[in-house]
């Protein structure tokens, strides 16, 4: 059961482009979200998160988007660099609970 | 600081054999949590270790069992292996149990059933 898809396995922008990747869960009792980056042969990294109490959070280039009605988060990038090319996940757990539940991820390439 | 360190990194093993994983968290860290990927099926939750207990497991079959030290170096033992359980295993450590202190993930191991 994939509670949380992301359902582009892949994207490619432009340089300086803004980058947008999306993800759906299908459990309303998620209320904390995470997106992490993964390059090859590394582990994922923290990149940014948000709480259900938000709708939107910032941290410099990266911006996450919550709609909750929706079941719908996004993550923005702006400017996209070459170096943002990674495989990005999407996650998220309820409440306290390490259980966090993944998207299958979004490869993605910034062309120079 | 050191980060997560996951040994061996690479691991090729036959059917019906067993495995043995290991992971020590980021000094201070005392929440271990195991992840499975495989190609298209993104990260996967196997358990959550804090304080040398089980808090959390996710969905997967007997053959997969963990355990935590009073160190909090945590261990993950996959026995009578099948071809299916060629992925990358991934650890991550936490200060605490739960989503809101942040998660540091190591580099994994792979390994590979033949």
């Amino acid at each position: 059961d994939q509670q949380v898809k992301q359902n582009s396995p892949s994207l490619s922008v432009q340089e300086g482009r803004i980058s947008i990747l999306n993800c759906d869960y299908t459990n309303s009792m998620f209320d904390y979200f995470l997106w992490y980056k993964k390059y090859p042969a590394e582990g994922p990294t923290f990149l940014i998160s948000i709480s259900s109490i938000k709708d939107k959070n910032e941290d410099g280039r990266f911006t996450v988007f919550l709609n909750k009605s929706a079941k719908h988060l996004s993550l923005h990038i702006v400017p996209s660099q070459p170096g943002d090319s990674a495989v990005y996940f999407c996650a998220a757990s309820e409440g306290n609970n390490n259980d966090m539940r993944f998207g299958a991820g979004t490869r993605l390439t910034v062309k120079p | 600081k050191a980060g997560v360190t996951q040994t061996p990194r690479y691991l090729i093993k036959t059917r019906g054999q067993q495995v043995t994983l290991s992971c020590s968290p980021i000094s201070g860290h005392r929440s271990v949590s195991w992840y499975q990927q495989t190609p298209g099926q993104g990260l996967q939750f196997l358990f959550e270790y804090f304080s040398e207990t089980q808090r959390n497991k996710g969905n997967f079959p007997g053959r997969f069992s963990g355990r935590q030290f009073s160190n909090s170096r945590s261990e993950m033992n996959v026995s009578t292996l099948e071809l299916g359980d060629s992925a990358l295993y991934l650890c991550a450590s936490s200060l605490g149990p739960g989503g809101n202190y942040g998660y540091t993930f190591g580099s994994g191991t792979r390994l590979t059933v033949v």
